[in-house]
C-alpha cells in the first residue's frame, strides 16, 4: 500500500534553510486525485498546515508562512520537497508529509514524521 | 483566513460514555470539515471526511455531523483505545486550518 517517508536533517541552525523530502512508495505521486502536503507540529502543540502541491507543480501555502516556504515536486523520483527559509526556534517541530484528497483536502495517508530542531 | 474554534480543549470521560466535540468555523465552509485522531508519538489518522463520512476501516462508534459553520464529532461509546487528541480540519479556497485539538482522557 501507499507509504510516505520524510527525510532530511534533524538539526538546522537559526537563519538557515530547513530542507525536507517526502518519498512516496507503493503508488504514483502523479495522480490527479491527490495533493501532497506538509504539516508540522511543535512539541506539545497542535497541527499547522504548511502547504500543498499538485503533481503538476501547482502549489498553495499557509499565508502565515508563505514568504518563507517553497514546496516542489519531482515526479521522476516520486518525491516532493519542503524548503523553509530563515528558520528560528519557533520552527522546531515534527514535520509530516501527507496525501490529501484533491476534492476536500482530507489527509488520508501520513508519513511517520521527522523531528527538526532549530538550534545553534 | 478561516479560523476554527474547537471545544473543549480537554475532556475526561468514562468507558461507555458518549463523547462530543465541537468545531466552529469563522465563516461558511459548507461540509469541508475533516476529523483526525492522534495518539502520542504517532501521526494523525483520518476518521471522518466531508463532515459526516466515515473513513474506511474506522469503527462505527465514531460519527460526525454539521455543515456551514457548526460541526460535531461524536464517539457513541467511549473505549479505552480512544484515548487520544482529536483535531478538526477545514478546507476552503486553497487554505487549510486545523482546530486547536481536544485531549480526551479516561476518567
Amino acid at each position: 500500500q501507499l507509504q510516505l517517508q520524510e527525510s532530511g536533517p534533524g538539526l538546522v541552525k537559526p537563519s538557515e534553510t530547513l530542507s525536507l523530502t517526502c518519498t512516496v512508495s507503493g503508488g504514483s505521486i502523479s495522480s490527479s486525485s491527490y495533493y501532497w502536503g506538509w504539516i508540522r507540529q511543535p512539541p506539545g502543540k497542535g497541527l499547522e498546515w504548511i502547504g500543498s502541491i499538485y503533481y503538476s507543480g501547482s502549489t498553495y501555502y499557509n499565508p502565515s508562512l508563505k514568504s518563507r516556504v517553497t514546496i516542489s515536486v519531482d515526479t521522476s523520483k516520486n518525491q516532493f520537497s519542503l524548503k523553509l527559509s530563515s528558520v528560528t526556534a519557533a520552527d522546531t517541530a515534527v514535520y509530516y508529509c501527507a496525501r490529501g484528497s484533491a476534492t476536500n483536502n482530507a489527509f488520508d495517508i501520513w508519513g511517520q514524521g521527522t523531528m527538526v530542531t532549530v538550534s545553534s | 483566513d478561516i479560523q476554527m474554534t474547537q471545544s473543549p480543549s480537554s475532556l475526561s470521560a468514562s468507558v461507555g460514555d458518549r463523547v462530543t466535540i465541537t468545531c466552529q468555523a469563522s465563516q461558511d465552509i459548507s461540509n469541508y470539515l475533516n476529523w483526525y485522531q492522534q495518539k502520542p508519538g504517532k501521526a494523525p489518522k483520518l476518521l471522518i471526511y466531508d463532515a459526516s463520512n466515515l473513513e474506511t476501516g474506522v469503527p462505527s462508534r465514531f460519527s460526525g455531523s454539521g455543515s456551514g459553520t457548526d460541526f460535531t464529532f461524536t464517539i457513541s461509546s467511549l473505549q479505552p483505545e480512544d484515548i487520544a487528541t482529536y483535531y478538526c480540519q477545514q478546507y476552503d479556497n486553497l487554505s487549510i486550518t486545523f482546530g486547536q485539538g481536544t485531549r480526551l482522557e479516561i476518567k
